[in-house]
């Protein structure tokens, strides 16, 4: 298996400009979490789906952020616009949840620059 | 409150020497617990997780955890450290399936 998948690894942006991060989780894997680590806050879930449904959206910063799962085997989180303060790592991660014992399998994540 | 604190933000250790990161939580349910790993880059991966049963677990890498209730505490030892074992720990507590809470992390610093 190749793991969950993110795309980009890196972007560079500019103030102002819409980014979109791309999440593959891994086959048959029914739960799929965003989180943000930067130095300040650490590591800090974003957003949750099981089942394609978004089921708690509370670490969501504020209502530039977004994000969506329109399939089981794609998602994207949305930001519009980008902030300096955006900048920070952004993974994805996985599971099926009590089948796995709720073991996340993490993305290699996506490091956002905002300029 | 559900929270994981972890107190310990930089530890440096002699390669060779034994290891203790330490992790305390706070969960009104049944806690399910995990150890997780970040190599410079990359992202988290799981090292050992506890859900019941013997209260020392093992995992992989040669690390182990032992889960004390009565002190709220899921410490991560290794008996003796390795240069490559440099990295982020994070322990992690949450339900059997759904949403976890992450401790801020323990950045482990090998001398050689």
């Amino acid at each position: 298996d190749a793991g969950v998948i993110q795309s980009p690894r890196h972007e560079v942006t500019e103030m102002g400009q819409e980014v979109t991060l791309r999440c593959k989780p891994i086959s048959g894997h029914d739960y799929l979490f965003w989180y943000r680590q930067t130095m300040m806050r650490g590591l800090e879930l974003l957003i949750y789906f099981n089942n394609n449904v978004p089921i708690d959206d509370s670490g969501m910063p504020e209502d530039r952020f977004s994000a969506k799962m329109p399939n089981a085997s794609f998602s994207t989180l949305k930001i519009q616009p980008s902030e300096p303060r955006d900048s920070a790592v952004y993974f994805c991660a996985s599971t099926s949840g009590p089948t796995l014992g709720n073991e996340q399998f993490f993305g290699p994540g996506t490091r956002l620059t905002v300029l | 409150a559900q929270s994981v604190t972890q107190p310990d933000i930089h530890i440096t250790v002699s390669e060779g020497a034994s290891l203790e990161l330490r992790c305390n939580y706070s969960y009104g349910a049944t806690p399910y617990l995990f150890w997780y790993v970040q190599s410079p880059g990359q992202g988290l991966q799981l090292l050992l997780k506890y859900f019941s049963g013997d209260t020392l677990v093992q995992g992989i890498k040669g690390f182990e955890a032992e889960f004390k209730r009565s002190q709220s505490s899921f410490n991560l030892r290794k008996p003796s450290v390795h240069w490559s074992d440099a990295a982020e720990y994070f322990c992690a507590v949450g339900p059997l399936s759904g949403k976890l809470i992450f401790g801020q992390g323990t950045t482990l610093q090998v001398k050689p």
